[in-house]
């Protein structure tokens, strides 16, 4: 099994620009999640789905986030416009949703907006 | 909504020194609890975790811990350890109920640094 994987590893952009940041869970697994670590606020769960639907947007900062899950195999995390605030390390994490099995983080995209 | 503290935000020890890391989580009802670990760089880990059943849980790498429910607590253990135990080390709750479909709440984690 691949694991979760994320997209780009690194991305460096200029504040204004648009940014996505792309998760792929594990095959079969119907819960996923985003997530932001910073060294102020610590890990802090922005949005999750559940079956490809949204659950839960309540951490999501501000209007400038927004998430979609069109399929079961990828989901996507955009922010627009991006502000140097927003640099961050963004991970997308999946679980099977259903028996206590956790969850399985990806590797993270570190963004840094300049 | 569920919090959890965890009280050392840094612990530096000598190898083959024991180890225990303090984690309280808020919240009224059945929870699930995690130890996850963080490598400099890399991703989080999943060390243990604890649903149910025997409140003792051990974990990969030489990892165990205690659920006390009624301490709200969740303290990571481990009898020994290594160099390589040098990590970030967060604990994180989810309610019992979700069985993995809630997201995880974090503490703000715990760097553990290992003096050879």
């Amino acid at each position: 099994d691949a694991g979760v994987i994320q997209s780009p590893r690194h991305e460096v952009t200029e504040m204004g620009q648009e940014v996505t940041l792309r998760c792929k869970p594990i095959s079969g697994h119907n819960s996923l999640f985003w997530y932001r670590q910073t060294m102020m606020r610590g890990l802090e769960l922005l949005i999750y789905f559940n079956n490809n639907v949204p659950i839960d947007d309540s951490g999501m900062p501000e209007d400038r986030f927004s998430a979609k899950m069109p399929n079961a195999s990828f989901s996507t995390l955009k922010i627009q416009p991006s502000e140097p605030r927003d640099s961050a390390v963004y991970f997308c994490a999946s679980s099977l949703g259903t028996g206590g099995y956790g969850y399985t983080f990806g590797s993270g995209t570190r963004l840094t907006v300049v | 909504a569920q919090s959890v503290s965890q009280h050392n935000h840094h612990v530096i020890l000598s190898e083959a020194a024991s180890l225990e890391l303090g984690c309280n989580y808020s919240y009224g009802g059945t929870v699930n609890l995690f130890w996850y670990v963080q490598y400099p760089g890399q991703h989080l880990q999943l060390l243990l975790k604890y649903f149910s059943g025997d409140p003792l849980v051990k974990g990969i790498k030489g990892f165990e811990a205690e659920f006390i429910k009624s301490k709200f607590s969740f303290n990571l253990r481990k009898p020994s350890v290594q160099w390589s135990d040098t990590a970030e080390y967060f604990c994180a709750v989810t309610p019992g109920t979700g069985g993995g479909a809630d997201g995880l709440t974090f503490g703000k984690g715990t760097h553990l640094i290992i003096q050879p």
